[in-house]
């Protein structure tokens, strides 16, 4: 079983939609939690951390459930400038990715 | 300015022949890190180094070693390179391999290697 489990989408929405992606994980210890995006041809970069109790950057609310064992990343108000691989990482001793979901914000 | 940098950023060469990749970060992190990203787009782990030791050396072919002279720099040489090592590249780094605080990884800009 992977330790990050990602559906890799994609997910193609319009403009101004709100999109939500989940991520499940398999290590009940593990301690820390992130989503990243990465561009075509570009390093991963951290979007956000992600807090026990949830929390939110602008349009980017990410929530944390440790008895499901998932965290999820909610956008709202899509924009054309969303578009990209959005990665989910959990760290337990070492950082583990998952797959990442692609997104497309479609004019 | 750059947090983590890595040269070279493109590295064309032929099948057979040794290369290497460096990686620097003025961040002050304690741990560093080499990823694989292949056409499938997978982050794969390669090597971690905690304080200049080894910490993670997951199944890589042992044409791969890497080098961590002290904890502000990784490098990765490769003996031999095949048509399968092209990939993509990552360095990064973090703070604090075990401890419990929220410090994400920050990462390189990547070396593109392509094999002739």
């Amino acid at each position: 079983r992977k330790e990050v489990e990602q559906d890799p989408g994609p997910f193609n929405v319009p403009e101004g939609a709100t999109v939500a992606f989940n991520c499940t994980y398999s290590n009940s210890a593990s301690q820390s939690f992130f989503w990243y995006r990465q561009d075509c041809r570009k390093e991963p970069k951290l979007l956000m951390s992600v807090y026990s109790s949830g929390n939110e950057d602008g349009r980017f609310t990410a929530q944390l459930n440790r008895a499901s064992q998932y965290i999820s990343l909610l956008i709202r108000d899509s924009k054309l400038s969303d578009s990209a691989t959005y990665l989910c990482v959990v760290k337990s001793g070492q950082f583990y990715f998952g797959t990442g979901t692609s997104l497309t914000v479609i004019p | 300015d750059t947090a983590v940098s890595q040269t070279p950023k493109y590295l064309v060469t032929q099948m057979g022949n040794d290369k290497s990749i460096k990686c620097e970060q003025n961040l002050g992190h304690d741990t560093m890190y080499w990823y694989k990203q292949d056409s499938k787009k997978f982050l794969k782990i390669m090597f971690s180094y905690n304080n200049k030791e080894l910490i993670i050396n997951e199944t890589v072919p042992n044409r791969f070693s890497p080098k961590s002279p002290d904890k502000a720099h990784l490098n990765l040489h490769i003996n031999s390179l095949e048509l399968g090592d092209s990939a993509v590249y990552f360095c990064a780094s973090s703070q604090g391999y075990r401890d419990f605080r929220n410090q994400p990884q920050h990462f390189g800009d990547g070396t593109r290697l392509s094999i002739l």
